[in-house]
């Protein structure tokens, strides 16, 4: 059973970082790329970035460019999320999920809640 | 690309027939996937390449469309199908997603 478990969220001052873990199981994870999605209380969906099988290639938008990292250990079937100089607007339920080929992704973790607040 | 999506809301009772739409700022080919979201499961994948039923999809889903207009239709509708349905577009970088239909029971 495909299984996508993120963790490391929490309250975290603007201006602060915060890394988030996302573990992979049930899957070979390195055929998989894999992104990050986040959602604001009460919004949609926003893609918050992408990387290759390899972690040669991230790709991300332009609100949080510069700011946020991707990164994947495939020894340890686990993907990550380094997020620096935190804003408000960042407060969101981050997912993550992966995706085989084109970026729709048939498998999403449950979330994990990042509060950024003074 | 934006994708503007519609109703935000919808109210139907078992077994009517419902359809949600998505529209995109340019063409957008067939790129196109619908998820729905439920309070306490992970996102769960309906659709992609606009109409392609992903595995385990009920066949009362289906998507139509290509280029900027696309429809997700749910017919003979079941309890379990209450719930927030979005789109996606991944035809290009920055990946989107339209804002969301609450589809609520009449």
């Amino acid at each position: 059973e495909v299984q996508l478990v993120e963790s490391g969220g929490g309250l975290v001052q603007p201006g602060r970082s915060l890394k988030l873990s996302c573990a992979a199981s049930g899957f070979t994870f390195s055929n998989y790329y894999m992104a990050w999605v986040r959602q604001a209380p009460k919004k949609g969906l926003e893609w918050v970035a992408t990387i290759s099988t390899s972690g040669s290639r991230t790709y991300y938008p332009d609100s949080v460019k510069g700011r946020f990292t991707i990164s994947r250990d495939n020894a340890k079937s686990s993907l990550y999320l380094q997020m620096n100089s935190l804003k408000s607007e960042d407060t969101a339920t981050y997912y993550c999920a992966r995706f085989k080929w084109e970026p729709y992704f048939d498998y999403w973790g449950q979330g994990v809640m990042v509060t950024v607040s003074s | 690309v934006q994708m503007t999506q519609s109703p935000s809301y919808l109210a139907a009772s078992p077994g009517e027939s419902v359809s949600i739409s998505c529209k995109a700022s340019k063409s957008i080919s067939n790129n196109l996937a619908w998820y729905q979201e439920k309070p306490g499961k992970a996102n769960k994948l309906l659709i992609h390449s606009g109409s392609t039923l992903q595995s385990g999809t009920p066949s009362r889903f289906s998507g139509s469309g290509s280029g900027t207009d696309f429809t997700l239709t749910i017919r003979s509708l079941e309890s379990e199908d209450f719930a927030v349905y979005y789109c996606q577009q991944y035809n290009e970088y920055p990946l989107t997603f339209g804002s969301g239909t609450k589809l609520e029971i009449k």
